[in-house]
């Protein structure tokens, strides 16, 4: 069984603030997906990453997947409140379309 | 274009007691999913239908949980009898082809 590591767990900064969250696997990601999620609602899909290497960004997000496809970093410049939300990553796996999560991590911005 | 939607958004139950989900995926998904969040663990997968077939059960919990999905479009997940540890956020999920899944905004689901 795969397993999804990600940290920190939860994270409450200031408003203008960069922050880096990090997820890491026991094994070698099949593409590896970073979501977010604001209560009362799923989790909504924010970029999809494949190549070892690959670098995303996303406006202020940058999405990084480390070389050897076992671990990914979430940088966030200048955070803003509205970037508040529970952060997951997940992995497709070998089986189609199933994703295994991590637990997240809670990002809270103050004004 | 419509989301996916679940209903209810929120279920208080008796243990004993039995429950049904629903999730409208998005039409024309053929690929629908459900999830489950239990507190303080993560999204877990459940089962994977496409189309009315299921393509993949591996993650239902046991024989209490039935998942169907007659005529390929909505779904429902019957929970029977409910326990306590069924208690969680449940998520459903649709997609077209393997790259993308769309969530609802998921079932909360409490058994007293």
């Amino acid at each position: 069984t795969q397993l999804l590591e990600q940290s920190p767990q939860f994270l409450s900064i200031q408003e203008g603030e960069n922050l880096t969250v990090y997820c890491n696997s026991s094994s070698v990601f099949s593409s590896l997906q970073w979501y977010r999620q604001e209560p009362g609602e799923g989790p909504v899909l924010l970029v999809t990453v494949v190549t070892g290497g690959e670098v995303k960004k996303l406006k202020r997000l940058t999405f990084q997947f480390g070389d050897a496809r076992k671990d990914s970093s979430l940088h966030i410049t200048a955070a803003q409140p509205g970037d508040t939300g529970l952060y997951l990553c997940a992995d497709r796996g070998s089986t189609l379309g199933r994703l295994y999560f991590g637990r997240g991590t809670q990002l809270t911005v103050w004004p | 274009e419509a989301g996916v939607t679940q209903f209810p958004s929120h279920s208080v139950i008796e243990k004993g007691q039995t429950v049904t989900l629903r999730c409208d995926p998005i039409s024309g998904h053929d690929n629908l999913y459900w999830y489950r969040r239990v507190m303080g663990k993560e999204i877990k997968f459940l089962l994977h239908f496409v189309k009315e077939s299921k393509q993949d059960e591996s993650g239902m919990p046991n024989n209490r949980f039935l998942a169907e999905r007659t005529g390929g479009t909505y779904s429902t997940l019957k929970v029977q009898p409910a326990e306590l540890e069924d208690s969680g956020v449940y998520f459903c999920a649709s997609s077209q082809g393997p790259a993308r899944s769309f969530f609802g905004p998921g079932t909360r689901l409490t058994v007293l």
